[in-house]
């Protein structure tokens, strides 16, 4: 268990619709990072966020957002879902020293099927 | 930009061999580089990291890696493979000093046969 919990771990939505995932990091942790795993994309690194503001951005597409609250979980939104949106969604977090060297540690990831 | 390739989609191995899966990093500073394994329908499990010294780093349940900076390559090796050991293998990489993303790469599939 890496400590890093996510939820739902399955969803199934319709085309269109919109969902939220949700992720609390490792006790401690600071930084929070998203990411889109599928077939035929691999893992692919969406945003990180850092304390609640955002860090870095990578292949996060215009009707995805995210954001950190205070209390440091984070929630992936996902609008106006498309079949090809269905993938495993995961969420890492990595501790509070901002060092490159740092681990990060992966959730078990939320399944989203579009239909 | 920092990224990483892994050459082989799959790796077949029979129980009791060595084996290797490779990595190769591309970064402008300097390279922080890391091995994950993914069983079936998990999440990603940390194994192992290079950051600075030793060029050969030690993680979890054997598992080994070089750093080589002249090959620009960090391959993960294990001198006594297991059936247990078959699962999805990534390597990352962090380029610099700031906590930035990490950037994965494509995945190699080991499959260890009895």
């Amino acid at each position: 268990d890496s400590g890093v919990t996510q939820t739902p771990k399955h969803l199934i939505t319709a085309t269109g619709q919109r969902v939220t995932l949700r992720c609390s990091p490792r006790s401690g942790d600071l930084s929070v990072y998203w990411y889109q795993q599928s077939l035929d994309q691999g893992l692919q690194f969406l945003i990180q966020y850092y304390n609640g503001e955002e860090r870095a951005k990578g292949n996060i597409l215009e009707r995805f957002s995210a954001q950190q609250f205070p209390d440091l979980h984070s929630e992936l939104n996902l609008s106006s879902l498309e079949l090809g949106d269905s993938a495993l969604y995961f969420c890492a977090s990595s501790s509070r020293v901002r060092s490159s060297g740092n681990t990060i540690y992966f959730g078990e990831g939320s399944w989203l099927t579009v239909v | 930009a920092q990224s990483v390739a892994q050459p082989e989609d799959q790796v077949n191995v029979a129980e009791g061999n060595p084996l290797t899966v490779k990595c190769t990093y591309s970064v402008s500073g300097n390279p922080y580089l890391f091995w994950y394994v993914q069983y079936p329908n998990r999440g990603l499990q940390f194994l192992l990291k290079y950051i600075t010294g030793d060029n050969l780093v030690k993680g979890s349940y054997g598992f080994e890696a070089e750093f080589n900076k002249s090959q620009t390559s960090f391959h993960l090796k294990k001198p006594s493979a297991l059936v247990s050991d078959s699962a999805l293998y990534f390597c990352a990489v962090r380029e610099g000093d700031n906590n930035n993303d990490m950037r994965f790469g494509a995945g190699t599939r080991l499959t260890v046969k009895p």
